[in-house]
């Protein structure tokens, strides 16, 4: 079993509408979630972190994490064709600090590809 | 967020030779990471460099193959040695500054080995 594992893409959505990523992962005492896009040719760009169980917004994303499913999810809604990219799901295992920040190694998924066509 | 400079952003490499890539922090960080990434793939942590003490690194990849330095709290390097075609990727740097700001990446250094 993949460590960190997002469904399977490549993912297609039309302008305006809700793309969902996915991403599980195995280890339990994982701490922080991490949600990256990544253009082609250029470096990853983080664009949500969630910490706690629940549900954290952030403009037109959204993040989910469900620690007792271990499951992270992202919710892009009003999809743009600027959103085409890579999107890699990230996981460390090293507990947050009160700030809430971690220190440890980031794990990433595969990627899921979504294209958003007009 | 912390902003890194990270050079060569790309070099063409002959097999059998050594190519060292340099990031530079704008701000003094505890840990820096390496990462590979390989075409079409995901990233993957090489190494985990902290200042004053020697790197830890994953398994599949040793510190003949990979050395790295960390002389201070803003720079470090990573050496990929007697490259060979399959040394061919991405490497990227990374470090994580503050509270909220999660993890930050340099710019990446696009490496082709022939």
């Amino acid at each position: 079993q993949k460590e960190v594992e997002q469904n399977s893409g490549p993912l297609s959505v039309p302008e305006g509408a809700i793309a969902s990523l996915n991403c599980t992962y195995s280890d339990r005492g994982s701490q922080s979630f991490f949600w990256y896009r990544q253009y082609s040719g250029k470096s990853p760009e983080l664009i949500m972190s969630i910490y706690s169980n629940g549900d954290k917004e952030d403009g037109r994303f959204t993040a989910q994490l469900n620690k007792a499913s271990q499951y992270v999810s992202l919710l892009i809604r009003d999809s743009q064709p600027s959103d085409s990219a890579t999107y890699l799901c990230a996981v460390n295992i090293k507990s947050p600090n009160a700030g809430g920040t971690s220190y440890g190694k980031l794990t990433f998924g595969q990627g899921t590809i979504l294209t958003v066509h007009p | 967020s912390a902003v890194i400079s990270q050079k060569p952003s790309r070099d063409i490499c002959q097999r059998g030779t050594s190519l060292t890539i340099q990031c530079q922090v704008d701000s003094q960080v505890t840990m820096m990471f390496w990462y590979r990434q390989q075409p079409g793939q995901s990233l993957t942590l090489i190494a985990t460099a902290n200042q004053g003490s020697e790197a830890t690194y994953e398994s599949g990849f040793v510190i003949d193959k990979f050395p790295i330095s960390r002389p201070n709290l803003t720079f470090s390097t990573l050496t990929v040695s007697n490259m060979s075609p399959e040394d061919s990727s991405i490497y990227l740097c990374s470090v994580v500054t503050g509270v909220g700001t999660g993890y930050t990446f340099g710019s990446g250094t696009r490496l082709t080995v022939v």
